[in-house]
């Protein structure tokens, strides 16, 4: 069983301030890691898809840093915003599918 | 839009009765996965296709089935349904190892 951990299992932010959290993979045998954000009630989105060690990503006021050799994923959301609110999932690519983590939900006070 | 299309997106079932969920896509994409997520768990890996290839988890219980007639459609049986079985399912496809393009997923009850 491979294990992706995500922390914390939610968080509370107010609007504007910024937040991150994290995602925790094995380090060994590394070919990609997906981030997802989750609204409710809607389809899970791609984020980010990264592969190479030092990527960082960006998509708007989102970003993601990727360290494969200690196995560590950061998502920061910079500026939140109430429609950051959802579950940002984190997937590690291994044997030719995805194993996810359970997930970080985010939501934003205005 | 080319999308990934779940129906229906709640389904209520009996004990023992079985159901089928259904997934459809407009984006031609060669694989079709089936997720289980039971609630503030990590999505489960049931099943993909990879074309015409079924590719079944170890720990997928034989209760669930899947059948791919064609490219666009893909779909879960699931036999007998149990308590347990409660879930949210999810579609998703992709072209290849690439990033997966996911339905809205159908919350499945069982009374």
């Amino acid at each position: 069983i491979l294990n992706v951990e995500q922390s914390p299992q939610s968080l509370h932010v107010q609007e504007g301030d910024s937040t991150n959290f994290t995602c925790s993979f094995p380090s060994s045998n590394f070919y990609a890691l997906h981030w997802y954000r989750w609204e409710t009630a809607k389809s899970p989105e791609a984020l980010f898809v990264m592969t190479l060690n030092g990527d960082e990503k960006k998509k708007g006021r989102i970003s993601a840093t990727l360290n494969t050799k200690e196995g560590y994923s950061y998502l920061y959301i910079k500026g939140s915003q109430p429609e950051d609110s959802a579950t940002y999932l984190c997937a590690f690519w291994i044997d030719y599918k995805l194993s996810f983590g359970a997930g970080t939900t985010v939501t934003v006070r205005a | 839009d080319a999308m990934v299309i779940q129906n229906p997106r709640y389904q209520v079932t009996q004990f023992g009765k079985p159901v089928t969920l259904s997934c459809s896509q407009t984006l031609n994409h060669n694989v079709m996965y089936w997720y289980q997520q039971k609630s503030s768990q990590a999505p489960k890996l049931l099943f993909h296709y990879y074309d015409k290839d079924f590719n079944n988890e170890a720990d997928t219980p034989d209760n669930f089935q899947s059948r791919r007639p064609n490219t666009s459609f893909c779909f879960l049986d699931i036999r007998s349904p149990g308590l347990g079985d409660a879930a949210m399912y999810l579609c998703a496809t992709s072209r290849g190892e690439t990033q997966q393009y996911f339905g809205p997923g159908t919350r499945l009850t069982v009374t």
